[in-house]
């Protein structure tokens, strides 16, 4: 079975100042996928940013980006340039992509502190 | 686009009650699942339905179950409520989710907060 791990249960950072959430992950899977997903206080979860397993190259969306490392089965999200609007509970996924589902499974949660 | 919906936003029931969720995907999208969320397990998948069709299902006991009907929607029910049923149950949807389709992704609804007192 697949587990998600996340050791971080609450995090700060300094507005403008850089921030990595870490997330660690186990499976015996080769093909798959990685999310981090943000919730803010409205409790609306929103995908922040998506990784391939398949794929080296890191991935970047604007000020958030992954650091991959598939032999450690490590997905740590960096964001950059903090702002108060980042200030939430963000839950790394896994999900696989070689069966027919959709199932995702989550990390316990890094809630993030802006500090203005 | 509308987004996905859920009704109601928030409940409160007694124990041994029974509750009904409502979840309306996003228009086109043919798989809905369903995860709850409470402060001590996190997040936790419950099932998935896929044009009508329950493809997958958490480990919940029997008192929780689902069904999706031909417009996609879907509802689920929980029986027998418990002290410990109290969270909140997000629902998301995508447009299919299979070997072939590729990626799709699956975005959640605001969520129902229920409370079983």
């Amino acid at each position: 079975a697949q587990t998600v791990t996340q050791s971080q249960p609450e995090m700060s950072v300094q507005e403008a100042e850089t921030v990595t959430l870490s997330c660690t992950y186990d499976t015996s899977e080769s093909d798959y996928y990685l999310f981090w997903y943000k919730q803010p206080p409205s409790r609306q979860m929103i995908l922040v940013i998506r990784q391939e397993a398949y794929k080296q190259q890191n991935a970047t969306e604007n000020r958030f980006s992954v650091n991959f490392q598939k032999a450690a089965k490590s997905f740590s999200l960096k964001i950059s340039d903090s702002q108060l609007g980042d200030a939430a509970m963000y839950f790394c996924a896994y999900r696989s992509a070689t069966s027919n589902t959709g199932k995702l499974i989550f990390g316990q949660g890094t809630t993030l502190q802006v500090k203005p | 686009k509308a987004g996905v919906t859920q009704t109601p936003r928030y409940l409160i029931k007694t124990r041994g009650q029974q509750v009904t969720l409502s979840c309306s995907p996003i228009s086109g999208h043919r798989s809905v699942s369903w995860y709850q969320q409470t402060p001590g397990q996190g997040l936790q998948f419950l099932f998935e339905y896929f044009s009508e069709t329950q493809r997958n299902k958490g480990n919940f006991p029997g008192r929780f179950s689902g069904r999706q009907f031909s417009n996609s929607r879907s509802e689920m029910n929980v029986s027998t409520l418990e002290l410990g049923d109290s969270a909140l149950y997000l629902c998301a949807s995508s447009l299919a989710v299979s070997l072939t389709s590729g990626y799709n992704e699956q975005f959640f609804g605001p969520g129902t907060r229920l409370t079983v007192l």
